[in-house]
């Protein structure tokens, strides 16, 4: 059973609508991320979570990318209005080690 | 200067041969050091993590890190098609801080 799980692994959605990104960890962790890495391109820190709490942010996690822990367990990541440069595989990681399979997001 | 910094390739290396990977690094306060594979589509998947000047064995694999020159390298030994991936350098500067990634470097295994 994987260490984090991910839902959906895959997205379709409208330029301009909202979605939202799911991360299951299998078991707590002070430190979760989410990485996301456009097609051909690196991997790229959007934001860390340490004990509840957002604890860094980078440049790219403005106003239109929210994350959330609502149930104490699950962690979501929301993208509000969309737009096409959004497309790309978002990563949710608890520590250094463990990558969920992520979800390919495609906006169109 | 990018902050960390990989030769995309492709390294070809026939099978059995001993595949040598280099990333450079700008940020002299990084602490931590990792090695990932990724293969296509997938997410990345830790192989190695170094922390003091040295080398670091695992298996076939093999990480170097000299702080001073600022580099880090992984070796990988008697080489198969199955290590056909991407292998991404990350580094952070304590723990707990966001990973940074270089772009990885292609390899390719030839039977």
């Amino acid at each position: 059973e994987p260490e984090v799980t991910q839902t959906p692994s895959h997205q379709v959605t409208q330029m301009g609508q909202e979605v939202i990104l799911r991360c299951v960890p299998i078991s707590n962790h002070l430190y979760f991320y989410w990485y996301r890495q456009i097609l051909g391109q690196k991997v790229e820190f959007l934001v860390s979570f340490y004990n509840n709490e957002i604890s860094e942010k980078s440049e790219i996690f403005d106003d239109q990318f929210s994350v959330e822990r609502p149930d104490g367990s699950n962690f979501t990541l929301k993208i509000r209005s969309t737009k096409l440069e959004d497309s790309a595989m978002y990563f949710c990681a608890r520590g250094e080690a463990f990558f969920g399979q992520g979800t390919r997001l495609t906006v169109v | 200067q990018k902050e960390v910094e990989q030769n995309s390739g492709p390294l070809s290396v026939p099978e059995g041969a001993i595949a040598s990977l280099n990333c450079t690094y700008s940020d002299r306060g990084s602490q931590s050091f990792f090695w990932y594979r990724q293969y296509s589509g997938k997410s990345p998947e830790l192989i190695m993590s170094i922390y003091s000047n040295g080398d670091k064995e695992d298996g076939r694999f093999t990480a170097q890190l000299n702080k001073a020159s600022q580099y880090v390298s992984l070796l990988i030994r008697d080489s198969q098609p199955s290590d056909s991936a991407t292998y991404l350098c990350a580094l952070r500067r304590a723990a707990g801080n966001k990973l940074t990634f270089g772009g990885g470097t292609r390899v390719l295994v030839k039977p």
